[in-house]
């Protein structure tokens, strides 16, 4: 079955080390997303992409960066890690064209930024 | 800044009773999507809602929207334990693209 994955599910590093989480999917989407959810924010969009070399700045992107090599990846990249990047974090794909926007997700990324 | 915002933001029911949680956005929309997230885990699409339609059913969920109202509302009926869950909704603003964006979310507790 097709599916997304993320990796590593459980991350504790320290202020100012960067981080990749990883997110692989077997959908074959074009569209993919990273979100980070938070108490009392919600889902806020990080970073989008809707195809290979395509990249785009969400809501809240300052400090994180993406990149889309292929179709089945987009890893999200914390260049420096802050407390406030404590969240966690879901990637996310979906079909390319008019209507077709529901979205998968996978199970999460716990960040622990210390 | 959230597209969609539902109501209430907790909800503790009764096995068996029927929930109704509540979203409002702001700008017109291609259409609007309910999202389940149980704990832990990341969120499942459950239903999606066109802009030119008013109401939709899927099982023992009632999608129903008011686009005059910028609001919709997800029922689900006869509630069991295992619908203990958060639940979101999601708007597809026009112009946006595939982009959604999703409310704080309704936590959903039903009691066995």
């Amino acid at each position: 079955d097709a599916e997304i994955t993320q990796s590593p599910r459980h991350k504790i590093t320290e202020t100012g080390r960067q981080v990749t989480l990883a997110c692989h999917q077997t959908w074959n989407h074009n569209n993919m997303f990273w979100y980070r959810q938070d108490l009392g924010h919600g889902l806020r969009l990080i970073h989008y992409s809707y195809g290979v070399q395509d990249t785009n700045k969400g809501e809240v992107s300052d400090g994180y960066s993406v990149s889309r090599s292929n179709t089945e990846d987009l890893p999200l990249t914390l260049e420096s890690a802050a407390s406030s990047q404590t969240s966690v974090y879901f990637c996310a794909s979906s079909e390319s064209g008019q209507g077709r926007n529901t979205i998968y997700f996978g199970e999460g990324s716990w960040l622990t930024v210390v | 800044s959230q597209q969609g915002e539902e109501d209430p933001q907790a909800l503790s029911i009764q096995e068996g009773e029927n929930a109704t949680m509540n979203c409002s956005y702001k700008t017109s929309i291609n259409n609007l999507q309910w999202y389940r997230q149980n704990s832990g885990r990341g969120l499942v699409h459950l239903i999606l809602i066109r802009s030119n339609e008013r109401e939709k059913h899927s099982g023992r969920l009632r999608v129903t929207l008011d686009t005059s109202k910028k609001s919709s509302s997800l029922l689900i009926t006869a509630s069991r334990a295992a619908d203990t869950a958060s639940y979101f909704c999601a708007t597809a603003p026009r112009g946006a693209g595939n982009m959604l964006t999703f409310g704080g979310g309704t936590r959903l507790m039903v009691k066995p």
